[in-house]
């Protein structure tokens, strides 16, 4: 079984910062790995996702997540963060196999400030 | 391309009524489904998920039932609702796992 450790569950930022939010995860197995973000009342969006091959990956909006398999993480990465980055994100894994769940993070609530 | 849709998109419920939230994909076949309930504070939590018509799985004991009745169709019931069932409901449905899930837009459901 798979499970996933969001290291922080809230992350104030200024505007224009970077950021990066944590998370770590714990499998058996080989895993994909995946962002997601979720605004307010609203559903969850795939920003990126790990599946194979170059360990760096990006996303949409401009984030971008690297993938160690040694420290076994799969920190998300902003250059610059805007006020419409606020939202929750989740990090994620699975199993590589036809019909492996996604296990989610507790999430991070990421709060850009002007 | 695929789409998903939830509904209702909001729901005041006296606790002891009935509960029916449908959700349906588009523009694929054979995909599995899942419910997941989303708490304040908790993250996300797997309630039921389904790799075929009329096959379900339960991830935890509680007061909610799921059926797949068609292969795009998705229901999440209760005969009774219970102050503890309020929260925010996500239906998503994904090919293979390597491809993600996609989720639909979410039913907040609040029992009064």
């Amino acid at each position: 079984a798979q499970s996933v450790t969001q290291l922080d569950s809230q992350v104030p930022v200024f505007e224009e910062a970077p950021v990066e939010l944590r998370c770590n995860y714990s499998s058996s197995v080989s895993v994909y790995l995946f962002w997601y973000v979720q605004y307010p009342n609203q559903g969850l969006q795939l920003l990126l996702k790990y599946l194979s091959g170059s360990t760096l990956v990006k996303g949409i909006n401009g984030f971008e997540a690297e993938f160690n398999k040694s420290q076994t993480s799969f920190h998300l990465r902003k250059p610059s963060v805007h006020i419409s980055d606020t939202a929750e994100y989740f990090c994620a894994v699975s199993g590589q196999g036809g019909s492996e769940k996604l296990v989610f993070g507790k999430g991070t609530k990421l709060t850009v400030n002007p | 391309s695929q789409t998903i849709h939830q509904w209702p998109a909001t729901l005041v419920q006296p606790v002891g009524s009935p509960l029916s939230l449908e959700c349906t994909v588009e523009g694929t076949s054979n995909p599995n489904l899942y419910w997941y309930r989303q708490a304040a504070g908790r993250g996300l939590q797997l309630l039921f998920y389904s790799v075929g018509i009329g096959q379900i799985s339960s991830e935890v004991p509680q007061n909610l039932s799921a059926s797949r009745p068609q292969d795009r169709q998705f229901i999440l019931s209760s005969k009774k609702l219970l102050l503890s069932d309020s929260g925010f409901y996500l239906c998503a449905w994904t090919r293979r796992a390597n491809y993600g899930y996609t989720f639909g837009s979410g039913t907040r459901l609040t029992v009064v």
